[in-house]
Order: structure tokens, then C-alpha cells, then sequence
């Protein structure tokens, strides 16, 4: 089974402008979490989609938003950029997002805001 | 956002030695799980702990759930090169919830 996928691995963006990741989950896999990585704050919890729906969302500003399309795909995008959204965005997909489900990490997007 | 308190930050050790860390937190979780991440990648899970008290291994490594549901440990015994990384310890509420992550242990083996 293929893992799970990200796309761009690597972007850079200048300040106020906005940019979309996105991520293909393991096949089968219906839940979708996405997590930021900083050097400061490490790996934070940014929000998790199941069915197309949110289900529950991280302490994160309103400028980061996500969606999640039948086949399971998300995106995430986040607008109006900091320097500070400068991090490594994760995303992990698992089964039904239940407990006892392993979450399985993609390689992430490398995020660079100038 | 809450974090939990992991340590050692880093660990310098020689091949061959055994390592330990833990992680510790102010509430409890249901679940508790142990990553690696290499450079430039995402975090690969090691082990996967469900039940309070459980002790579980994957090869040299061995990891336990605290029975008060706030903390864990790894273990790695008789460590080799590969195993060179960053081990991020993760706590979980229910299946929905995000992973709340530990700053992790940068583990460094000298020749």
C-alpha cells in the first residue's frame, strides 16, 4: 500500500500571501489530521477531517482552514502569511480516526515564508 | 496548546548502550505512542500503547503506560547507529482528538 503522500514538499511564499497543501491519505483511510512543526513550538495539532466534515480543530488562528473531498483527499491552506507559518505541516491519515487507530505521517511540506 | 514534558531533550551515548526516556503530562490519555522522525521526514511510529499499565516491545524497543494514564518510557536496548533521530513520545484522548507531542530526544551515538 502506498504511504501517505504531500504535496509540494518544499514551497516558498513572501509575506500576506496565501498558499494550499495537500495530502493524499493511505488508500482506504478515511480520517485526515493535519499538525505544524516548528523548531519553538514543536508538533501542534492543527485539525482533523473525517467524511468531509471537521471534527475537532487545534488552537490555531482562523487564517488556517482546511477541507477534505469524498475520496479522502485534504487540503489545507492558510492565507495571508506570517513569518512565523514558517514549519514543516504534517499530515496523517488512519482508518476511521478511532481509538486504538495508528495515525500514519506523510513526509510533510516544507513551508517558508519570506 | 498543552505539551507534554519529555526528556532527556538529547542524549549523546556510546554503540551498544542502552537508552531510556519518558514522558510525562498533567492529564491523562487513553492512548500513548512513541515516533521517530529522520531528517526530513515525517514521524514513523514505534510502538502503540492502549491500556494503562501495558508493557509492549518491537524488537529492542520496549515502551510501558503508566498506570496513572500521565506518563510513558522508551526503552532501546543495545543501541546501533541506525537508530540515530529524534523520538517523539505522543499522548492521545480518543480517536477524533489530535496527538499532543512531547519536544522530543534527539538521541546522538558516538563511535
Amino acid at each position: 500500500k502506498a504511504g501517505v503522500t504531500q504535496t509540494p514538499r518544499y514551497l516558498i511564499k513572501t509575506r500576506g500571501q496565501q498558499v494550499t497543501l495537500s495530502c493524499s491519505p493511505i488508500s482506504g483511510h478515511r480520517s485526515v489530521s493535519w499538525y505544524q512543526q516548528t523548531p519553538g513550538q514543536g508538533l501542534q495539532f492543527l485539525f482533523e477531517y473525517f467524511s468531509e466534515t471537521q471534527r475537532n480543530k487545534g488552537n490555531f488562528p482562523g487564517r488556517f482552514s482546511g477541507r477534505q473531498f469524498s475520496n479522502s483527499r485534504s487540503e489545507m491552506n492558510v492565507s495571508t502569511l506570517e513569518l512565523g507559518d514558517s514549519a514543516l505541516y504534517l499530515c496523517a491519515s488512519s482508518p476511521q480516526g478511532q481509538g486504538q487507530e495508528t495515525q500514519y505521517f506523510g513526509p510533510g511540506t516544507r513551508l517558508l515564508v519570506l | 496548546g498543552q505539551q507534554l514534558n519529555q526528556s532527556p531533550q538529547s542524549m549523546f551515548i556510546q554503540e551498544g548502550e542502552d537508552v531510556s526516556m519518558n514522558c510525562t503530562s498533567s492529564s491523562i490519555f487513553n492512548t500513548w505512542l512513541w515516533y521517530k522522525q529522520d531528517p526530513g521526514e515525517g514521524p514513523v511510529l514505534l510502538i502503540a500503547l492502549y491500556k494503562a499499565g501495558e508493557l509492549t516491545s518491537n524488537g529492542r524497543l520496549t515502551a510501558q503506560f503508566g498506570i496513572t494514564r500521565k506518563d510513558s518510557f522508551l526503552n532501546i536496548s543495545a543501541s546501533i547507529p541506525s537508530d540515530v533521530g529524534i523520538y517523539f513520545c505522543a499522548g492521545q484522548l480518543g480517536g477524533a482528538d489530535g496527538l499532543t507531542f512531547g519536544k522530543g530526544t534527539h538521541l546522538i551515538i558516538q563511535p
